[in-house]
């Protein structure tokens, strides 16, 4: 069974500050990972996709890298801003029946 | 275009009532999931409808719950005699199948709140 695992569960720090966030997932046989935004209230944004047979992928101040062989993707924030403060959840696509293992997310505060 | 909607976006019902909970996915995406987030148990896995497919109920926790999906586009997730542990928030996502493009990749809802008291 697919286990998707982020630690720690809240983390804050000051503006401006790069960041890196983890995901650790149990079984590699996976077809994709996403990183997901949720703010309180909202559904989920997707902010990045990354495909198993793909490293990393960029938008913008985010970049997540995915090393499937070792269970474990990252999602590295450059110069946080408070507008990023938001809880930030990793899911893997794993199985025929395509649905999602969601991790139970990192809350980020970002102080101004 | 339109994204995934979900109505309504909050319900308040007493226990024992019956819901239903409606999605619209995007249009032309074949495959639509349906989870739940709990508070404190982050989210997890309800049904998953492919196309004309039997849909995977793998997910669903009893059997007072149901869903189904018309004409291959908008479903409704029904909830029999509510109890107080399925407060939750319902979210619905879509995406488009068989994987193309960004493959696999599902696009949520705004969800439904459900408090039953």
């Amino acid at each position: 069974k697919q286990e998707v695992t982020q630690i720690p569960a809240a983390l804050s720090v000051p503006e401006g500050e790069n960041l890196v966030l983890n995901c650790s997932f149990t079984d590699s046989a996976i077809y994709n990972l996403q990183w997901f935004r949720q703010d309180p209230g909202k559904g989920l944004t997707s902010l990045l996709l990354i495909q198993s047979s793909q490293r990393e992928q960029t938008s913008g101040r985010l970049n997540a890298s995915l090393d499937k062989s070792s269970g474990r993707s990252t999602l590295y924030i450059a110069a946080s801003q408070p507008g990023d403060s938001a809880t930030y959840l990793c899911a893997v696509l794993t199985g025929a029946n395509s649905k999602l293992t969601f991790g139970k997310g990192i809350t980020l505060s970002v102080r101004p | 275009g339109a994204g995934v909607s979900q109505s309504p976006s909050n319900k308040v019902t007493e226990k024992g009532k019956d819901v239903e909970l409606r999605c619209d996915p995007i249009s032309g995406h074949t495959a639509l999931y349906w989870y739940r987030q709990s508070l404190g148990q982050g989210l997890e896995f309800l049904i998953y409808f492919q196309g004309n497919s039997a849909p995977d109920k793998s997910g669903l926790p009893s059997d007072r719950f149901s869903a189904e999906r018309t004409g291959g586009s908008v479903s409704t997730l029904t909830i029999q005699r509510t109890q107080q542990e399925d407060s939750a928030v319902y979210l619905c996502a879509s995406s488009a199948q068989p994987p193309s493009g960004r493959a696999g990749e599902q696009y949520f809802g705004p969800g439904t709140r459900l408090t039953v008291t």
